[in-house]
């Protein structure tokens, strides 16, 4: 069984639309993580859910928001899609130390 | 809050020949130091990590080292192969509480050439 699982895979989108991907583990860890990695391959941290309690919110525009309905999913909402959010978005989730990545979601807005 | 520095940001070898990536930090209280190999269109994988309990850290052909008080930690990849193509990335945090973040190095682009 995969650990974590990512909800779409691919997503093509037009600008000004409002989309989210889907998030879910299965490990029972306590902490879930959503990541941006852009065309440079850098890995942002955009949001940190322990608990279902938001923990860390870097410096993302409003547009994105995460919802947690329970430990096991955390899902990422963004409206009003731009160019710029083209990109791949990674959820993870930690254990004590180590951290999992989910295989990623490609956001493609034309 | 932390800073992690990481280079070459590319790094070509021969196959069979050592590649070495290095990290720098900058938070003292850091004390979790993985590393992650992303292949092309795959999602980043733990490969090795250390804690800062441990100055040195070896499975088969890969190993990390430790010096906290320089801080910096360094990837080693020994007898290197194709199918260690990827990109490597470092990474720092502050373990046991697990809502501390992750620090991520910039990546190293690593071509090992048949």
């Amino acid at each position: 069984d995969t650990a974590v699982s990512q909800t779409p895979k691919y997503l093509v989108t037009q600008m000004g639309n409002d989309k989210s991907i889907k998030c879910e583990q299965n490990l029972g860890h306590d902490t879930m993580y959503w990541y941006k990695q852009d065309s440079k391959k850098f890995l942002k941290i955009m949001f940190s859910y322990n608990n279902k309690e938001l923990i860390i919110n870097e410096t993302v525009p409003n547009r994105f928001s995460p919802k947690s309905p329970d430990k096991a999913h955390l899902n990422l909402h963004i409206n009003s899609l731009e160019l710029g959010d083209s990109a791949v978005y990674f959820c993870a989730t930690r254990s004590s130390y180590e951290q999992y990545f989910g295989p990623g979601t490609r956001l493609t807005v034309t | 809050g932390e800073n992690v520095e990481q280079h070459p940001s590319t790094l070509s070898v021969q196959e069979g020949d050592s590649a070495v990536i290095k990290c720098t930090y900058s938070d003292s209280a850091s004390n979790y130091f993985p590393w992650y190999k992303q292949e092309l269109g795959k999602r980043p994988q733990l490969i090795i990590d250390i804690r800062s309990n441990v100055g040195e850290k070896k499975d088969q052909r890969i190993a990390v080292t430790l010096n906290k008080t320089a801080k910096h930690f360094s990837l080693h990849i020994t007898e290197t192969q194709p199918e260690d193509s990827a990109v490597y990335f470092c990474a720092a945090s502050k373990g046991r509480n697990t809502g501390n973040q992750f620090y991520f190095g910039t990546g190293t682009s690593l071509t090992v050439i048949p």
